[in-house]
């Protein structure tokens, strides 16, 4: 079983509301990442963690905060979202390598989000 | 120069023809490969995943891998319509940041019946 699940499929959300993603996978994996992708563009990596710790944040505003529950669930609050900020969200996991690194990622299908 | 290198099409082919998509990169201390196939709307689904050089067949599909030019490519032969979707190529390095998967732009290919 290769399967990343994300829900909900669809969000359309206002800037002033506060709403949550959310990603889960039972491969054992213990790195998972959350992407942003804008239409035409490859997948643009903003959060990592790594056994249920945040390793990397690649400069991302505030208005996301990731949280990782437990090693199979990722969340990823949102609050005060602009219009630029309608993507598709994705969700992936991998085994972390041991000496750094990470395996091959598994994607979820991804959140689509609308900020109005 | 960036890190992946990737023509994004499109490319539009016959039903049954040989399709041929191709990476280049600059970083010599690359060594996993990956292809992911995107149909339009959905996640990356993983296609195929080689380390360091060489082949790797999986039924329609042959993954190459050329680490002396930097040089990665997809095969599809016999492609289908189904095959239609963007292609996108990606690359990490051993011991590297976790996380730190280089794609490339994609390429969107089109198989006309």
């Amino acid at each position: 079983d290769t399967e990343v699940t994300q829900t909900p499929k669809h969000l359309v959300m206002g800037m002033t509301n506060k709403k949550s993603l959310k990603c889960e996978q039972h491969m054992g994996h213990r790195a998972m990442y959350w992407y942003k992708q804008k239409a035409k563009k490859p997948p643009e990596l903003m959060f990592v963690y790594s056994y249920e710790k945040l390793s990397i944040n690649e400069s991302v505003p505030s208005r996301f905060s990731p949280e990782c529950p437990n090693s199979s669930l990722l969340n990823l609050h949102l609050h005060a979202l602009q219009p630029e900020d309608s993507a598709l969200y994705l969700c992936a996991s991998s085994r972390p390598l041991l000496a750094g690194g990470t395996d091959t990622q598994y994607f979820g299908p991804g959140t689509r989000l609308t900020v109005l | 120069q960036k890190e992946v290198e990737q023509d994004p099409g499109p490319l539009s082919v016959p039903e049954g023809a040989i399709v041929s998509l191709n990476c280049t990169y600059s970083n010599s201390a690359f060594q996993y490969f990956m292809w992911y196939r995107q149909y339009s709307r959905k996640g990356p689904e993983l296609l195929m995943y080689t380390y360091s050089s060489g082949n790797k067949e999986d039924g329609r599909f042959t993954a190459q891998v050329d680490k002396s030019s930097k040089y990665i490519s997809l095969f599809i032969r016999d492609s289908q319509p189904s095959d239609s979707a963007t292609y996108l190529c990606a690359m990490n390095s051993y011991g590297g940041s976790q996380g730190n998967l280089i794609f490339g732009k994609g390429t969107k290919l089109s198989v006309k019946p």
